[in-house]
């Protein structure tokens, strides 16, 4: 199971592009990466996944290098509302290992 | 969609008593899970199951937790007795397979726990 590091908080104007690392140093062949969002009360709710290079959808995009070391979620011109928890998981896309919670990355959007 | 519905919403008790709580997944999820999560920490998973089989219970608190998914739909999770380490949020996610499909796996608000 891949141990994931990210920052514990970060702060950003509300506007600016946001990047969020993880680190995930022993990813293994068959690992994916999954990050989710959590607001106070809610639950996790999917943003992203990728297994190399870069994916895009409509609300982030997920940077991974070549060596899969590491990898960033960008959030394009961030709102208020992304203020919340982002969490990094690293993992087979089957099976509950793929589900392991690190404490994730306090973000503050500031006006 | 309709999405995960969990009730509670919230629940207070005093310790060694016992509580349930209620999960009904997205209509056609085949797999369901249960996590905990104490405030301040990411989300710990306490069991998975895929229709009404358990997948996965190697964190699941034998001795106090329970949990069941008759019919392969709705599932609920039991605490006997409680201990005030258990006060939490109670999250059910569900998916359509192992894989999490396109979308990964949807969680409901949760159930807030408290053990006084």
């Amino acid at each position: 199971l891949a141990k994931t590091t990210q920052p514990i908080s970060m702060d950003s104007y509300e506007g600016q592009e946001v990047n969020i690392t993880c680190s995930h140093n022993n990813i293994a062949t068959n690992d994916y990466i999954t990050w989710y969002q959590q607001f106070p009360s809610q639950g996790p709710r999917f943003i992203i996944q990728g297994y190399k290079t870069k994916v895009t959808n409509e609300v982030a995009s997920l940077f991974i290098p070549a060596d899969r070391k590491s990898s960033t979620l960008s959030l394009p011109r961030v709102s208020l509302s992304d203020t919340a928890v982002y969490y990094c998981l690293v993992g087979e896309r089957t099976g509950a290992n793929n589900l392991f919670f690190g404490t994730g990355t306090r973000l503050t959007v500031i006006p | 969609e309709a999405g995960v519905a969990q009730s509670p919403r919230y629940k207070i008790i005093e310790k060694r008593q016992s509580v349930a709580f209620w999960c009904n997944p997205i209509s056609g999820h085949a797999t369901l899970y249960w996590y905990q999560q104490i405030l301040g920490q990411g989300p710990k998973l306490l069991i998975q199951f895929q229709n009404n089989g358990v997948v996965d219970d190697s964190q699941l608190p034998k001795d106090r937790f329970s949990a069941e998914r008759l019919k392969g739909v709705d599932s609920t999770l039991k605490i006997q007795p409680a201990k005030l380490e258990d006060s939490a949020v109670y999250l059910c996610a569900s998916s359509l397979d192992l894989a999490g499909g396109n979308y990964g796996y949807t969680f409901g608000s949760g159930t807030r726990l408290t053990v006084v």
